[in-house]
């Protein structure tokens, strides 16, 4: 049979709805928790990051949630457009003044026209 | 400025080769890293480094090993490679007290 891991979490919305992507962490120690797009074929591109004393950040059409009591990270991005299409992936901080980060698996976002 | 070059962009080894994978920044960034991306799966971390000299073991450290003589460089060996290190590598760096990292545009490596 196949692998699970093969399959990424997929969220398809319409064009011009809002998105929201979800994600679970492991470690309570980290202390800064962050989101990536990746288009096909590059690398991660950096979107916004969170704090973990914090609980809301909001970018540009983009908005990171932190529930640090059940370890929930989500990202939310307003109006979706085609050009959001990708896997986006969130990542903690686990080792502090090292910035070493540890990543999710991903959920790739399809927007239909 | 360049940003973040790796070289090569593809790569076909026989098992049980060695070869470098080269990673380049023009940044002057303290912090490089090295993550393997596998089919369906997220970045997992091979070796990093927070400085010319110093290096340390990520999550999926066997069979490659680093060195990091210069700030700009942080090349990636693969000792004898194997099958299994079939993935995409990405290099990434960025500067001391800066959260997110930039990463390059990866190699596609293949082992047969």
């Amino acid at each position: 049979g196949e692998s699970v891991g093969l399959h990424l979490p997929t969220l398809s919305v319409q064009e011009g709805d809002n998105s929201i992507i979800n994600c679970a962490y492991s470690n309570s120690a980290s202390d800064y928790f962050i989101w990536y797009k990746q288009e096909s074929g590059k690398g991660p591109q950096f979107i916004i990051d969170i704090r973990s004393n914090m609980d809301k950040r909001q970018g540009q059409r983009v908005t990171v949630l932190l529930n640090k009591t059940v370890k929930h990270l989500s990202l939310q991005i307003a109006a979706t457009q085609p050009g959001d299409s990708a896997v986006y992936f969130c990542a903690e901080r686990a080792g502090g003044a090292t910035n070493k980060l540890i990543f999710g698996t991903g959920t790739l976002l399809a927007v239909q026209p | 400025n360049a940003g973040v070059t790796q070289t090569p962009k593809f790569q076909v080894l026989k098992t049980g080769q060695s070869m470098t994978l080269q990673c380049a920044q023009d940044m002057n960034h303290e912090y490089m890293s090295w993550y393997r991306q596998d089919p369906g799966m997220g970045l997992r971390l091979i070796h990093y480094s927070v400085g010319a000299g110093i290096t340390d073991q990520g999550e999926v450290p066997n069979g490659y090993n680093v060195s990091r003589s210069t700030t700009e460089d942080f090349p990636l060996r693969l000792l004898s490679a194997a099958p299994s290190q079939t993935s995409v590598y990405f290099c990434a760096s960025s500067p001391q007290g800066v959260i997110g990292y930039t990463f390059g545009s990866g190699t596609r490596l293949t082992v047969v």
